[in-house]
């Protein structure tokens, strides 16, 4: 295992359309993580999962967003009706249970491109 | 509300140049303050955690310390290497998110 791998790397989609990304964790962290990164600022957190259940959720995720962890294994992140302000890397980490010393381990996202 | 600022937004060092990276947060309850290095177009890469006033970490040429209110990312003799955005984050007992600043852009030149 090489580590939180993310799919696709780029995506170009015209507004309106519907995206979906996908995340495949780190196999044993049973916590995973979806944050937002605009050009010139931090990530920002979008929702988190323990396992298949989604326990926070930030105000940022509309109900355009939707995010599922089937089986608590690899997750999905869906954009429906696709916004200019949607256009961002979407990150997703992973992370064992009470293992805040070693922090997440990140993707190297996914770049969306809403025109 | 959680809020975190870091500064300078960007410094520019020459190579064996020590300097500081400052972090000010105000958090209910802070669960740890947390260090990340992000080179461009990759995803943050942990550096380390801190959880109480007075703690120190190292790695490498970096040490990070922590007060009440601040917390600092001290480079020693830099390497070109080292450039990158060095984020800070700060995580709250009531709750999973990590809330980021905008991070602190690093330039060492030879």
């Amino acid at each position: 295992d090489t580590g939180v791998s993310q799919d696709p790397r780029h995506k170009i989609t015209k507004r309106g359309q519907n995206v979906t990304f996908r995340c495949d964790p780190i196999s044993e962290h049973n916590r995973l993580y979806w944050y937002r990164q605009t050009l010139g600022q931090g990530p920002e957190f979008l929702t988190y999962f323990q396992n298949e259940a989604q326990l926070e959720k930030s105000r940022l995720l509309s109900d355009r967003f939707s995010a599922e962890r089937p089986k608590g294994s690899f997750s999905t992140l869906e954009i429906q009706r696709t916004e200019q302000g949607d256009s961002a890397m979407y990150l997703c980490a992973s992370s064992l249970t009470q293992q805040d010393n070693y922090g997440y381990t990140f993707g190297s996202g996914t770049r969306l491109t809403v025109v | 509300e959680d809020q975190v600022t870091q500064s300078p937004e960007a410094l520019r060092l020459q190579e064996g140049e020590s300097s500081s990276l400052n972090c000010s947060y105000t958090v209910s309850g802070l669960r740890g303050l947390f260090w990340y290095r992000q080179d461009p177009g990759k995803g943050p890469e942990f550096l380390f955690t801190l959880y109480s006033a007075g703690e120190e970490k190292e790695k490498e040429r970096l040490k990070a310390t922590l007060t009440k209110k601040e917390s600092f990312l001290h480079i020693t003799a830099p390497k070109p290497e080292d450039s990158a955005t060095y984020l800070c984050a700060v995580g709250a007992n009531s709750g999973y998110a990590l809330n980021f600043g905008k991070g602190t852009s690093l330039l060492v030149t030879p």
